[in-house]
């Protein structure tokens, strides 16, 4: 079966451009997770959908919305980028999206620059 | 709030030695507990989790990771240490309870090196 599959791959924007991250979560699964994860730092949790909700919202400003579509797939936006959002970007699913002992899937990211 | 503390942004062992990442949580609640390794450019992959039951708990590759409530600790060990270990490390926990379900919460990340 195939895993959590991000795109793009990679990324190149300037400084006030808006930009798009799409996730495919693993068949089955019905919450997706958003993550930033800055070099050499952990993770950071920005989002979480389930059944196309807003489940839970990290500590982003306005500028970072995101939407799952019904087949369970996402999207990450963020507007006006600011050289502060060069960032690995992380998409993870699980089956569910309230039980924290769920484990998450990850795909390989995004990776983000902001020039 | 929760958070979590990963000892040693950095640790080296020699290949056959054992490994050892330290992490502790802060949490009102012992929450449900993670540790994940990262390979460079990837994603994170699930080594193990604690969520009940059994504080000893076997991942895979080899490592294992004991949950002590009195010491809010989830330290992670291997035995003997394998080149292809090398990689970098990150402890998480999510809550049991109210709006910290579902989401992780990660430690700054241990990166691990294995000498020849």
């Amino acid at each position: 079966d195939a895993g959590v599959t991000q795109s793009p791959t990679h990324l190149i924007k300037t400084r006030g451009q808006h930009v798009t991250l799409r996730c495919s979560p693993i068949s089955g699964h019905k919450s997706v997770s958003w993550y930033q994860q800055v070099l050499g730092q952990g993770p950071q949790f920005i989002f979480q959908y389930y059944e196309k909700e807003e489940r839970g919202r990290g500590n982003f400003p306005d500028r970072f919305s995101a939407r799952q579509f019904p087949n369970y797939s996402s999207e990450l936006n963020v507007n006006a980028l600011l050289l502060g959002d060069s960032a690995l970007y992380l998409c993870a699913s699980s089956l569910f999206g309230w039980e924290g002992n769920q484990p998450q899937h990850f795909g390989d990211g995004t990776r983000l620059s902001i020039l | 709030a929760q958070s979590v503390t990963q000892l040693g942004s950095h640790v080296s062992v020699s290949e056959g030695a054992l490994v050892l990442l330290r992490c502790n949580y802060s949490s009102s609640v012992p929450p449900y507990l993670f540790w994940y390794v990262q390979y460079p450019n990837q994603g994170l992959q699930l080594l193990l989790k604690y969520t009940t039951g059994a504080t000893l708990v076997k991942g895979i590759n080899g490592f294992e990771a004991e949950f002590k409530k009195s010491e809010t600790s989830f330290h992670l060990t291997k035995p003997s240490a394998h080149m292809s270990d090398a990689a970098e490390y990150f402890c998480a926990v999510s809550g049991r309870d109210g709006g910290s379900q579902g989401n992780l919460i990660f430690g700054k990340g241990t990166k691990l090196s294995v000498k020849p």
